[in-house]
């Protein structure tokens, strides 16, 4: 069956650390991969997009590496901050436009 | 840039009425609009796809006579929840894709609570 599977726990990192989620799935070929953000009670709020033909992608200092043979994502958070904390989604992209989300990783950054 | 909005932000109704959400891309123009809907500490699920101009189509096991959308504008998109019930409470949210853009790229609304008594 189709999964999509991100930390179910929540992820206590203490400030300044790197923070990292990881997301794997499974019987999918997804044709890019994207991690959101989530406040609650708010609607996501996009972060990056990484193609399948892309190992490595970042974005200040976020990065995400996307292994397809794996079929794994790893999302970092270098230097992570309280105002870190959110739950963070993964998203498959599929080749019809679909987008699948993961439930999220609840991610608490510690003073 | 890339705004989305939703109204209202939240709504409690009786159960049998009707609710209507709407979802407005602000400063871009979305040829196409998504409605998920989320559970309390669960994934977004996607309910439907709307174009403008044309019929939404529906993701499986989503009641397209009770979960009506509209897509009349380039600009909006409305999700009517009709004769709603208790189950039907639930977070939901809207996304649009810009005209230029392809569907990777969508931009989420800030979501509406709709709680049925």
């Amino acid at each position: 069956s189709q999964k999509i599977e991100q930390n179910s726990e929540a992820l206590n990192i203490q400030e300044g650390k790197t923070a990292t989620l990881t997301c794997n799935y499974t019987n999918y070929s997804p044709a890019y991969l994207q991690w959101y953000r989530q406040d609650p009670g708010r609607g996501p709020v996009f972060l990056l997009l990484i193609r399948e033909n892309e190992k490595e992608k970042r974005k200040e200092r976020l990065k995400v590496t996307f292994d397809t043979t794996l079929k794994q994502s790893l999302f970092h958070i270098t230097a992570s901050q309280p105002a870190d904390s959110a739950t963070y989604l993964c998203a498959l992209g599929e080749r019809d436009d679909k987008i699948i989300f993961g439930k999220g990783t609840r991610l608490h950054i510690l003073p | 840039g890339a705004v989305v909005s939703q109204h209202p932000s939240r709504v409690i109704c009786k159960s049998g009425t009707s609710v209507k959400i709407e979802c407005r891309s602000l400063d871009f123009q979305a040829t196409t609009m998504f409605w998920y809907r989320q559970f309390p500490k669960q994934s977004l699920m996607l309910m439907a796809t709307s174009n403008e101009g044309s019929k939404a189509t529906y993701e499986q096991g989503v009641e397209k006579d009770k979960f009506l959308i509209n897509h009349a504008s380039l600009t909006l998109s409305t999700l009517t929840v009709t004769s709603a019930h208790p189950e039907d409470s639930s977070f939901y949210i809207c996304s649009a894709a810009p005209l230029a853009g392809s569907t990777d790229t969508q931009y989420f609304g800030p979501g509406t609570r709709l709680t049925v008594l």
